[in-house]
């Protein structure tokens, strides 16, 4: 059971907006930045989303984070087909604890 | 740029001790870093083990800290990972990762490609 909520799976197909959600409450997401990982099949997560909505260079402006009160959302706009992974967004917890959601599938149909 | 790549035991009987080092290359771990452990059950999510800065500090998670050692060994530029008392549930591909910190934002960036860890007698 994971700390933050995601849904388990979200799809779309080419070139349309998707959004992911991730709820918290005030002991993480409502008092915290929230941070989003991409994970491609087999590798590794990759930072994808920093201090609620920056890019990290490289980072395609396809990709934007938006956070209010104890929620957050990840948007995926203009979809393309190596877009598909799993996507898990993170925050801190006044618990002293890293916590994260448990991913969301995003297969691009 | 920084690079992250863990090494160790890829198969440990139950009761034993998971042990797994990180080393860093590209940077000093010597640097205004945290370093981190994250594991990833097989089909499952993310859930972070703990950290450590080159000073020795740590901070782990409450619900494995009975369990966890991490250390850090700045003369070979490396860090470590000891989970004692495995069980299968310790299965896991096991990351490291550094912790940038920014004023009060920190995140993982970069990641190790990742090692599987099989708790199995």
């Amino acid at each position: 059971q994971s700390v933050l909520t995601q849904p388990p799976s979200a799809s779309g197909t080419p070139g349309q907006r998707v959004t992911i959600s991730c709820s918290g409450s005030s002991s993480n997401i409502g008092s915290n930045y929230v941070y989003w990982y991409q994970q491609l099949p087999g590798t590794a997560p990759k930072l994808l989303i920093y201090r609620n909505n920056q890019r990290p260079s490289g980072v395609p402006d396809r990709f934007s984070g938006s956070k209010s009160g104890s929620s957050a959302s990840l948007a995926i706009s203009g979809l393309r087909s190596e877009d598909e992974a799993d996507y898990f967004c993170a925050a801190w917890d006044v618990s002293l604890s890293r916590v994260f959601g448990g991913g969301t599938k995003l297969t691009v149909l | 740029q920084v690079q992250l790549q863990e090494s160790g035991p890829g198969l440990v009987k139950p009761s034993g001790t998971l042990s797994l080092t990180c080393a860093v290359s590209g940077g000093s771990i010597s640097s205004s870093n945290w370093w981190s452990w994250v594991r990833q059950p097989p089909g499952k999510g993310l859930e972070w083990i703990g950290e450590i800065y080159h000073s020795g500090s740590t901070n782990y998670n409450p619900s494995l800290k009975s369990r966890v050692t991490i250390s850090v060994d700045k003369s070979k530029n490396q860090f470590s990972l000891k989970l004692s008392s495995v069980t299968a549930a310790d299965t896991a591909v096991y990351y490291c990762a550094r912790v940038v910190v920014q004023d009060l934002a920190s995140w993982f960036d970069p990641w190790g490609q990742g090692t599987l860890v099989t708790v199995s007698s």
